[in-house]
């Protein structure tokens, strides 16, 4: 299995903050690399899919690059919608993977 | 919109067989390209992708367990179906049920909570 680590495990932002957080694969996964956003109680919400881009409705604030094994999710002016904890997900081969997620509250 | 709501107990003895059907609404769960997904998460942690069904029946699970999970579709009712057999207090989580196009997992339905224990 494709392991997928974050970093950090969780960070206190300000509104208005830049916040960047960080998803490694454990081998080349090219740009097959998904982010979600979770708030407490709601299903997972699609951000970013092919590692950059931007799924339909997502703010412009959000943003991903990177590929093959290192990759950045990174939002810009951090809003108060924006509290909640972010996974990736490797969808190179099967089974399909998570990273452990990252927890962005409230300094 | 596609809409997905999944139905289901909410408690499950240990060694029992945890069934949950995932309703699709707003679109035909026939269409081309559309993976019908089971994803779950344990309380407090982390997600973790069960496998999926074509509306073909072509499926795929996740190896760690593919020895106790089967998902099923059926197209007359527009739902699909996951099973878990023998089912132990690992099992206890929040199931998902969403759909994927091209890796993008888009929507989710709202999740329900299934409890293994006696």
């Amino acid at each position: 299995d494709i392991q997928m680590t974050q970093s950090p495990s969780s960070l206190s932002a300000s509104v208005g903050d830049r916040v960047t957080i960080t998803c490694r694969a454990s081998q080349n996964i090219g740009i097959y690399l998904n982010w979600f956003q979770q708030k407490s109680g709601n299903a997972p919400k699609l951000l970013i899919y092919g590692a950059s881009s931007l799924q339909s409705g997502v703010p412009s604030r959000f943003s991903g690059s990177g590929s093959g094994t290192d990759f950045t999710l990174s939002i810009t002016s951090l809003q108060p919608d924006d509290f909640a904890s972010y996974y990736c997900q490797q969808t190179y081969n099967i089974p399909l993977t998570f990273g452990p997620g990252t927890k962005v509250d409230i300094k | 919109q596609v809409q997905l709501q999944e139905t289901g107990p909410g408690l499950v003895k240990p060694s029992q067989t945890l069934s949950l059907i995932c309703a699709v609404s707003g679109g035909p769960i026939t269409s081309s390209g559309y993976y019908w997904t089971w994803i779950r998460q344990h309380p407090g942690k982390g997600l973790e992708w069960i496998g999926h069904i074509y509306h073909s029946g072509s499926t795929y699970y996740n190896p760690s367990l593919k020895s106790r999970v089967t998902i099923s579709v059926d197209l007359s009712k527009s739902q699909f179906t996951l099973n878990l057999k023998s089912v132990t207090a690992a099992d206890t989580a929040l199931y998902y049920c969403a759909r994927s196009f091209n890796n993008q997992f888009d929507p989710w339905g709202q999740g329900t909570l299934v409890t293994v224990s006696s």
